[in-house]
């Protein structure tokens, strides 16, 4: 069955530092897509960045990267330089091909960045 | 604002009432989700639909839940005799097409309280 471990429900970091957010998953799906969420306080949820699972490369969008370790199934977020604004809950969510399109979230992760 | 627009943002009920939460996708986009989160806890898959289908509704309670899509207008969930138990946000979500690698945008969300 599909599922999504993030296993630090809270994290602190120091303003400007780097920070590892961690996501195992469970398919028996060869063509599936990882993707992070964030939410803030304010509760909406804004997308960040995606890895397929062919993808040679690990995904990165700005000061986001991906970690992608296929063969242990993980798929771990690196928030570069960290700022206030990036005090959030963080949700790894993990899509299948083939004819279901739903999501499957983890429990998240509260990160709190720290001046 | 181009994005998924979802009404209300806060609604209340009493227990026995109805409550219709609505959906307007992004521009283009002709796939619809909807999820339900409780507190302290990630976001869980409700039902997919595609203009005027509804593709997968897995994740839908089979009694008092029911969601469309039509062909003009927005997507509602509607839940019927909402109890204590149905207090969520309930977030809707839309993409482009059902390719997985394609992010699911959300909306804010429809924080739904029953006194």
């Amino acid at each position: 069955a599909q599922k999504i471990t993030q296993t630090q429900p809270g994290m602190f970091v120091q303003e400007k530092e780097a920070v590892t957010l961690d996501c195992t998953y469970d398919t028996s799906d060869p063509s599936y897509g990882l993707f992070w969420y964030k939410q803030p306080s304010s509760g909406e949820m804004i997308f960040l960045i995606y890895q397929g699972s062919y993808d040679q490369q690990n995904a990165t969008e700005g000061r986001y990267s991906l970690n992608f370790q296929k063969a242990r199934k993980s798929a771990n977020l690196v928030i570069s330089a960290s700022q206030l604004g990036d005090s959030a809950m963080y949700f790894c969510a993990m899509r299948e091909g083939g004819a279901t399109n739903k999501l499957i979230f983890g429990t998240g992760t509260l990160l709190a960045v720290q001046p | 604002n181009a994005g998924v627009m979802q009404n209300p943002r806060h609604l209340v009920r009493r227990r026995g009432q109805e409550a219709r939460l609505r959906c307007s996708p992004m521009k283009g986009h002709s796939h619809v989700y909807w999820y339900r989160q409780l507190p302290e806890e990630g976001l869980k898959f409700m039902v997919y639909l595609q203009k005027e289908n509804i593709i997968d509704e897995s994740g839908m309670p089979k009694e008092r839940f029911s969601a469309e899509f039509p062909k003009e207008g927005p997507s509602i969930l509607r839940i019927q005799q909402v109890v204590r138990g149905d207090s969520a946000a309930y977030f809707c979500a839309s993409s482009p097409t059902k390719a997985h690698d394609q992010p699911q945008h959300f909306g804010d969300g429809t924080r739904l309280s029953i006194l």
